[in-house]
């Protein structure tokens, strides 16, 4: 498996409260996603990012911003979450030239 | 906007049946790779097909790309339990930084 970490792996917050969860990577790879997971929806693009502070929109943006700070760490903030942010949040990563994406293991986050 | 369609969601077979899944763009790819998420996992990189028309084979597994790079599918044959998982389609669009756009996802279920 590719070099990929998510932490938290499992997170309840509540209602109304920030949350950010983070993505770090050791294989040096320029492009970074973020996407989530729910029944029915498949995989859906939130945020990515084609190098360090260089980030776009994806299909569900709305409620979530990003951050690239260091080439291996790509960070995901809920800033005020809500129960329809509940959801399985994976992180991948490809690199130019070769558009196969490597996933991390997902965190589960839940909104109370 | 961008988007892939995968039919059908789920998908009951009996082993050793075929099983095929389908994938549609409304606008022309630069590629669309092919994905597997066993039950509790990650997405796993199966496959990626580039050239119109391309076919490709893995084993019991054919890839199919369409004339018009808007279409592909995932055909198994004779399918085993080892089967058991969701395949998702990838698309990749022109000028998108390694954009990967989702399908939806096909749930595979194989009874013994």
């Amino acid at each position: 498996d590719a070099g990929i970490t998510q932490s938290p792996r499992h997170k309840v917050t509540e209602t109304g409260t920030p949350v950010t969860l983070r993505c770090h990577q050791t294989e040096n790879h320029r492009y970074m996603y973020w996407y989530r997971q729910d029944p029915g929806h498949g995989l859906r693009l939130i945020h990515y990012s084609y190098g360090v502070k260089d980030t776009d929109k994806g299909e569900v943006s709305d409620g979530y911003s990003v951050s690239r700070s260091k080439t291996e760490d790509f960070l995901l903030t809920l800033e005020s979450a809500t129960s329809s942010q509940t959801s399985v949040y994976f992180c991948a990563i490809s690199v130019p030239g070769n558009t196969e994406a490597f996933f991390g293991q997902g965190t589960r986050l839940t909104v109370v | 906007g961008q988007q892939v369609m995968q039919i059908p969601q789920y998908q009951h077979v009996q082993e050793g049946e075929d099983f095929t899944t389908y994938c549609n763009s409304s606008t022309t790819l630069s590629n669309i790779q092919w994905y597997k998420q066993r039950p509790g996992g990650h997405p796993v990189f199966l496959i990626q097909l580039v050239k119109s028309g391309e076919v490709k084979k893995q084993k019991r597994l054919t890839f199919q790309f369409g004339e018009a790079k808007k279409n592909s599918s995932l055909h198994i044959t004779a399918t085993q339990t080892t089967d058991v998982g969701t395949y998702f389609c990838a698309g990749m669009f022109s000028g998108g930084y390694n954009k990967l756009i989702f399908g939806a996802g096909t749930r595979l279920a194989v009874h013994p």
